[in-house]
């Protein structure tokens, strides 16, 4: 059963601050991995997917990587704004069952 | 290009009722699901509809059951209301001619169950 971990569930940086994210799976047989944020009681925004072929993913100050073997990802967020101020959930598809597998997200507060 | 909508944005309903939650996906994606997320929680799956047909259902009584229609929108519709059913409840689309699989949310439809 694909379990999905991240730690810890909440970080508070001033801003300007680079940071890591990070997300670890159980079972490495996934398709494709993708990172989310979420503002409190909206849906999820889709920040980035890494196919499973993948090593990393680019966009603007967002890079996501991800070691498929070691069951491993991680968020990195350049030069942090109060705006970035959400929770980030990592997620991974592995086909079976047609689902996507969350972890319970890291709740990030920049502080100006 | 229409992003996936969600409607009511809110409801409260009773224990016992039933209710139907509506979900649109994107324009040219064929595949929809569903997820219910806690408070504090992550989203956990519930059900996939793909042409019209259930593909895949996660840890879920058969009270949680769901239609997708031609267009490719979908329902989610759940009987015998618990209070532990109170949840935001999210709707992905996808399709299954990509094959990324990337799934895009909706902004979700908050059930109070009192």
């Amino acid at each position: 059963k694909q379990e999905v971990t991240q730690i810890p569930a909440a970080l508070s940086v001033p801003e300007g601050e680079n940071l890591v994210l990070n997300c670890s799976f159980t079972d490495s047989a996934i398709y494709n991995l993708q990172w989310f944020r979420q503002d409190p009681g909206k849906g999820l925004t889709s920040l980035l997917l890494i196919q499973s072929s993948q090593r990393e993913q680019t966009s603007g100050r967002l890079n996501a990587s991800l070691d498929k073997s070691s069951g491993r990802s991680t968020l990195y967020i350049a030069a942090s704004q109060p705006g970035d101020s959400a929770t980030y959930l990592c997620a991974v598809y592995t086909g079976a069952n047609s689902k996507l597998t969350f972890g319970k997200g890291i709740t990030l507060s920049v502080r100006p | 290009e229409t992003g996936v909508t969600q409607s009511p944005t809110h409801l409260i309903k009773t224990r016992g009722q039933q209710v139907t939650l509506r979900c649109s996906s994107q324009s040219g994606h064929n595949t929809v699901s569903w997820y219910q997320q806690a408070l504090g929680q992550g989203p956990q799956f519930i059900f996939q509809y793909y042409r019209e047909e259930e593909n895949g259902r996660g840890n879920f009584p058969p009270r949680f059951s769901g239609l997708q229609f031609p267009n490719y929108s979908s329902e989610l519709n759940v009987n015998a209301l618990e209070l532990d059913d109170s949840a935001l409840y999210l709707c992905a689309s996808s399709s299954r001619g990509l094959s990324s699989y990337e799934q895009y949310f909706g902004p979700g439809t908050r059930l109070t169950v009192t």
